[in-house]
């Protein structure tokens, strides 16, 4: 079992609907959550973090988490050709360990 | 530009040889990492510095991989022996706070091609 999975996509989601990204991770000790945006050619930056079970919201990013299921996802409301990108999720057991990346999912907004 | 630097960007050598590429983080004395990421993966971990120490390395890494971090500034990466299959990108990240976010500042990546 990988210690964090995506489903690889592509997800395709027509311009100004909601896109939904899942993740699942295995350690149940983990403890910070993350979501990286990729694009073609370019390195990981980071969109959004979350350590808490809930919701955390930031401009038309949400963050969900649910450390009972073990599972993380992200929704981007209205979305634009630009959020087109391979979006990656990553997890941090505690403040002295490695983080893990999942191999992302792909994401094409279509006009 | 996140401040985080790497050089060279791009290396291509010939299998057998050796490789070192370099990352200077955005401050010293914090969290920098090293991944390795192929096309159409994540973000693969190597291996974890905090200051000079290197806290954690992928048990996946063969012993032609070492990492340095003197001083706690700068950190180098060399592979010995490079083969072809340690084609790949490979990134340097930096946690820069004084408290461990988590929260990585990638460098653009140092290109490795073995021929």
């Amino acid at each position: 079992q990988k210690e964090v999975e995506q489903n690889s996509g592509p997800l395709s989601v027509p311009e100004g609907a909601i896109a939904s990204l899942n993740c699942t991770y295995s350690d149940r000790g983990s403890q910070s959550f993350f979501w990286y945006r990729q694009y073609s050619g370019k390195s990981p930056e980071l969109i959004m973090s979350i350590y808490s079970n809930g919701d955390k919201e930031d401009g038309r990013f949400t963050a969900q988490l649910n450390k009972a299921s073990q599972y993380v996802s992200l929704l981007i409301r209205d979305s634009q050709p630009s959020d087109s990108a391979t979006y990656l999720c990553a997890v941090k057991r505690s403040s002295a360990s490695k983080i893990i990346f999942g191999s992302g999912t792909r994401l094409s907004i279509r006009p | 530009d996140t401040g985080v630097s790497q050089d060279p960007r791009h290396k291509i050598t010939k299998r057998g040889q050796n490789v070192t590429f370099r990352c200077d983080p955005i401050s010293e004395h914090n969290r920098l990492y090293w991944y390795r990421q192929t096309l159409g993966q994540g973000p693969e971990f190597l291996t974890y510095f905090q200051n000079e120490a290197q806290l954690e390395k992928s048990r996946l890494l063969s012993d032609r991989f070492s990492a340095e971090r003197p001083k706690g500034s700068f950190s180098t990466l060399e592979i010995q022996r490079t083969e072809q299959g340690d084609s790949a990108m490979y990134l340097c990240a930096n946690d820069p706070g004084q408290e461990s976010t988590g929260e990585l500042f990638f460098g653009e990546g140092s290109r490795l091609t073995v021929l």
